[in-house]
């Protein structure tokens, strides 16, 4: 099982970034997805998730009205849509796998987890 | 919004055997959940649903969940433990419903 994520770089104030996570050994569709961040040095912070059917999403309250989860089950691939980014959302961002199967995305561990890519807010 | 806490560092000899806590309000309510992050690399679950071990990590990790505290046990503690520890739940009522606690830092002497 393998997620790797793409789509982070550097961008300024009140721009738009779109993260992608592609999934592969694993079932895709029977589970809950995730973003967690992380600044460099410091915790770990969910963000959002989404329910292996897209029915119910959730969101940090740092993020809720900003951020999108989205996902593509026929293509195995889980996205955030970053709107309105600040200088505190750099971060490492996580994709990560929820359990357990046909969970909702406020339920379970994470028990698979991408490498992250970075995304940078400054001006 | 549910808030848990960790102690920042926790030093331990070989061998020895290590405890990580994660209080909350009747935490024991709530399944907690436990990753190990090294340096450099991605968490790992190492205790999911308070006691159960996924497969792959030594029996020497286990977990316990009672009242306000969750409880990390390392028995028997390596080099190779050296590592950040972070508690996780789900606070379903709240508008940050994926809490992770503060992180333990975990230093094998």
């Amino acid at each position: 099982a393998q997620l790797v994520e793409s789509g982070g770089t550097s961008a300024q104030p009140g721009k738009t970034l779109r993260l992608s996570c592609a999934a592969s050994g694993f079932k895709f569709d029977d589970y809950s997805m995730h973003w967690v961040r992380q600044v460099p040095g410091k915790g770990l912070e969910w963000v959002s998730g989404i329910s292996w059917s897209s029915r119910t999403k959730g969101y940090a309250a740092s993020v809720k009205g900003r951020f999108t989860i989205f996902r593509d089950n026929a293509k195995n691939t889980l996205f955030l849509q970053m709107d309105s980014l600040r200088p505190e959302d750099s971060a490492l961002y996580y994709c990560v796998k929820g359990t357990p199967i046909g969970g909702d995305y406020d339920s379970g561990a994470f028990d698979i987890w991408g490498q992250g890519t970075m995304v940078t807010v400054s001006s | 919004s549910y808030v848990v806490t960790q102690t920042p560092s926790v030093s331990i000899a070989p061998g020895q055997t290590a405890t990580i806590t994660c209080g909350g309000d009747n935490i024991v309510s709530k399944n907690v959940h436990w990753y190990q992050q090294k340096p450099g690399q991605a968490p790992l679950l190492v205790i999911s649903y308070d006691a159960d071990r996924p497969s792959g990590i030594p029996d020497r990790f286990s977990g316990s969940n009672f009242g306000n505290t969750a409880t990390l046990t390392i028995s028997r503690v390596e080099a190779g433990d050296e590592a950040d520890y972070y508690c996780q739940l789900w606070d379903t009522s709240s508008d940050h419903p994926g809490v992770f606690g503060t992180g333990t830092k975990v230093i094998v002497l």
